[in-house]
């Protein structure tokens, strides 16, 4: 079966300090990727996606991942955090091909704490 | 538009009661999950709609879980005879493209 492991649980910086979250993920055929995020009383909201192409991939607010294939990895990245930034982010994957397209298989999920 | 909604937002039940959590997708979307996050862990997926049909439920953890989705819209999800271990946050999420799932708030089930 498919896993995702995000290897730090809980992160702190401070505002301006860049952020790198690590996700892999144990799959060996084709895969969509996928970062969550989840504000303080919020829901589970879209960061950024992969399905193909160019492996570094720009979501919203400044936030950029990269997929290296050979590293089965998915690591989160942001040059310069803000404290709006304080969330808890989830690497999710889905399976290319299967009965149930679109089954999101999870990380435990990493809080980021951001210090003004 | 309105996102996906869930009712009730809480949930609190006496061990052995039985509840019933409700999914309103976004309308038009064709597929519908259920996922299970247990606190500190990341979501887990319980099953899957598309339209009224459930295609996967390979996630539910037991006999006492059931979803429905009878006119391909609302979706119910059932615990009977609920334990302590079920409590959890329940999320639905919704989708018209297979890998674009749009998330509900989700549903905090306490069981006592």
């Amino acid at each position: 079966a498919q896993s995702v492991s995000q290897h730090n649980h809980h992160v702190i910086l401070s505002e301006a300090a860049s952020l790198e979250l690590g996700c892999n993920y144990s799959y060996g055929g084709t895969v969509n990727l996928f970062w969550y995020v989840q504000y303080p009383g919020q829901h589970l909201q879209l960061l950024l996606k992969y399905f193909s192409g160019d492996p570094l991939v720009k979501g919203i607010k400044g936030f950029e991942a990269e997929f290296i294939k050979s590293k089965f990895s998915f690591n989160l990245r942001k040059p310069s955090v803000q404290w709006s930034d304080t969330a808890e982010y989830f690497c999710a994957v889905t399976a290319g091909r299967g009965s149930t397209l679109g089954r999101l298989y999870f990380g435990r999920g990493t809080q980021l704490t951001v210090w003004p | 538009g309105a996102g996906v909604s869930q009712s009730p937002r809480y949930k609190v039940a006496k061990r052995g009661q039985d509840v019933a959590l409700r999914c309103d997708p976004i309308s038009g979307h064709v597929s519908l999950f259920w996922y299970q996050q247990a606190l500190g862990q990341g979501p887990e997926f319980l099953t899957y709609f598309q339209n009224e049909a459930q295609l996967d439920k390979s996630g539910l953890p037991s006999d006492r879980f059931f979803a429905e989705r009878p006119e391909g819209s609302v979706s119910t999800l059932k615990i009977q005879r609920t334990q302590q271990e079920d409590s959890a946050v329940y999320l639905c999420a919704s989708s018209f493209l297979p890998h674009e799932q749009y998330f509900g708030p989700g549903t905090r089930l306490t069981v006592t």
